[in-house]
């Protein structure tokens, strides 16, 4: 079946620190991949998106993902993190075959310590 | 501005109580999902909708159910409403294979 895990619940970075967010999936298929933020009461907000192609993808807000399909991984990545950096942030697959269906992982609490 | 609205932005009722929430999908999107977000449940696919026909099921109660009209408006009825109802109800919107694109949600509080 297929299945998103993200394993880090909650993350702690000091401003101005690199990120990076792990999301591991199981398909059995090239997946499409996403990654959202969540502020809190919002909605999520797309930030990247892996189709096909290029497997090193840019998103909004300077951040950047890696398909990297031998170790069935997209993790999420930012060089230098902001204090509005702090949400939730959630890795989803879109199944590519059969009734097309998104499956999204438990999320990554990241907080920003100034 | 995903171009998802959802209405009410939050609504308070009570055990036994029946409740609609609305969504309009982005321009130009057929398909609708509609998600639960509870603390300990996480982000729970109840339905989906494309081009006013359901197309898939996930954890739906029997007491929810939706509909997608031919405007291409939805709405999630819930009833028999108990307290573990209570939850943040998002709804997005996708054309075909595109991006999910959410709405800001509903939270709704049984008392």
């Amino acid at each position: 079946a297929q299945s998103v895990t993200q394993p880090d619940i909650h993350i702690t970075v000091s401003e101005g620190a690199s990120l990076e967010l792990r999301c591991n999936y199981s398909y059995g298929a090239t997946p499409y991949l996403f990654w959202y933020v969540q502020s809190p009461g919002q909605g999520l907000q797309l930030l990247l998106k892996y189709f096909s192609g290029d497997t090193l993808v840019q998103g909004i807000k300077g951040f950047e993902a890696e398909f990297k399909r031998s170790q069935s991984s997209f993790n999420l990545r930012k060089p230098s993190v902001h204090w509005s950096d702090a949400a939730e942030y959630f890795c989803a697959v879109g199944t590519t075959s059969g009734t097309y269906k998104y499956i999204f992982g438990t999320g990554t609490g990241l907080k920003v310590l100034a | 501005d995903s171009g998802v609205t959802q209405t009410p932005k939050h609504l308070i009722t009570a055990t036994g109580q029946r409740v609609t929430l609305r969504c309009s999908p982005r321009s130009g999107d057929l398909s609708v999902y509609w998600y639960q977000q509870s603390l300990d449940q996480g982000l729970q696919f109840l339905i989906q909708y494309y081009n006013g026909e359901e197309r898939a099921k996930g954890n739906i109660l029997e007491r929810f159910s939706a509909q997608q009209f031919p405007d291409l408006h939805s709405e999630l009825n819930l009833s028999s409403l108990e307290l573990g109802d209570s939850a943040l109800y998002f709804c997005a919107s996708t054309n075909s294979d595109s991006p999910l694109h959410f709405g800001n949600g509903t939270r709704l509080t049984v008392t």
